[in-house]
Parts: C-alpha cells; structure tokens; sequence
C-alpha cells in the first residue's frame, strides 16, 4: 500500500526567504509519480509540481523545485523567494500508474505562512 | 473551460437526512475521484471511477455512501442516513486519464450535519 507522511504540520517563513517542506513516502511500486499540491485559503487544490521516478533530475518549476532522494523515498519541497500568495496549506501525494488512471494518495497536509 | 463545477458550496443538515453532492468533470476528462477532507484524517480517496465506472471503492466508509457516474458529464454522492462524523470538506477532481496523475480539483463541498 502507498503511504505519504508529512511530518510538519505547520511552517512559517519570512516573505523573500526560502522554506523546505519534508515529506516522505513508502510504495512497493518501482513505476510511480509524485506531487506537491497546494491549497490556498479558498480551498481549492492546485498542482504545484511533479516528478517522475524513473527521472533522476529534480523537477523545478519556477520558485518550486524538489529534493527528490529516491532511496531514502524522501520528496521534499522547496520554496524560494517565499511571496505572500505562497501562504497555504501544501500536501505531498504518490500516484502509482494503473492502467490508465491510478489512486493518488495524500499526506497530512502542511500549513506554510509567509510573513511580510 | 469552466473546471470542475461542484455543487452545493455549502450544506448543512439534520442527522438522518439524505444528503446529495453533485460534480460535473472537465469535458473530455475521464477519470473522476471523490475525495474527503477533514482536520483529523486529512485528504482520504473514497471512490473513483475510470469511464463512468467505478473502479476502486475501497476508500468509501460504509454502507450509508454510495456514488454514481451515470455518464461521463456527471457524478453524484450520496450519504444515507447521515451523521455528524460526516461533516467535512468532499472534492471532486477529474482527469485526462492519461496517467499524469495532475488531478483537477473543484472547490469543494463543505457539509455540516448537525
């Protein structure tokens, strides 16, 4: 069974600093995807960014780039430049590919504040 | 496009009352999954259906749920008799269903039962 966990519940940064959220994730799967999806406070989940498994190279969009340490099954997030809109909560989620579709499987959430 | 479109925002009942939660998907999306939201158990797949059908229920909590997906445009949730342990935050996403795994979500439905 996939598991993602999230160890911190909650975070704060000050506004132009860099955060990493942590999480980390167990499958048995050796094809599988992972996420960092953000909800604002209008509850709405957005996704943020993604990574293949089978790619080595961190996935980087933007201000969001990931740490991703396929050994350890560890895929943290990190945020530079922190901005105020970057105020959220923010899940990790594992997604291993069934035929078409698949269940993606979230952790506990972590709430980021960014201070001004 | 419009998104997912979930209706109603916001419900509040009485403990044995039939409550009914309504999502229309993305056009030409698929895959439709029906999430729960809570404070205690965070975000928790209850179904999902891959061409209107379903394809993994294992998530859903008992028999007082159930969920259908009569066609490709619309999908409704159904909690019967309801309880106040329902209350929550139910979302439904769809997707391609070409394994991106970038799940749509809508704004949700925020459901109190008294």
């Amino acid at each position: 069974a996939q598991t993602v966990t999230q160890s911190q519940p909650e975070m704060s940064v000050q506004e132009a600093e860099t955060v990493t959220l942590s999480c980390t994730y167990d499958t048995s799967e050796n094809n599988y995807y992972l996420f960092w999806y953000k909800q604002p406070p209008s509850r709405q989940m957005i996704l943020v960014i993604r990574q293949e498994a089978y790619k080595q190279q961190n996935a980087t969009e933007n201000r969001f780039s990931v740490n991703f340490q396929k050994a350890a099954k560890s895929f943290s997030l990190k945020i530079s430049d922190s901005q105020l809109g970057d105020t959220a909560m923010y899940f990790c989620a594992s997604l291993s590919p069934s035929g078409n579709t698949g269940k993606l499987i979230f952790g506990q959430g972590t709430t980021l504040q960014v201070k001004p | 496009d419009a998104g997912v479109i979930q209706s109603p925002r916001h419900e509040v009942t009485e403990m044995g009352q039939e409550v009914t939660l309504r999502c229309k998907p993305i056009s030409g999306h698929n895959s439709l999954f029906w999430y729960r939201q809570t404070m205690m158990r965070g975000l928790e797949l209850l179904i999902y259906f891959n061409n209107n059908v379903p394809i993994d229920d294992s998530g859903m909590p008992e028999d007082r749920f159930s969920a259908k997906m009569p066609n490709a445009s619309f999908s409704t949730l159904k909690i019967q008799p309801s309880e106040p342990r329902d209350s929550a935050v139910y979302f439904c996403a769809s997707t391609p269903g070409r394994n991106t795994g970038e799940l749509f979500f809508g704004e949700g439905s925020r459901l109190t039962v008294l």
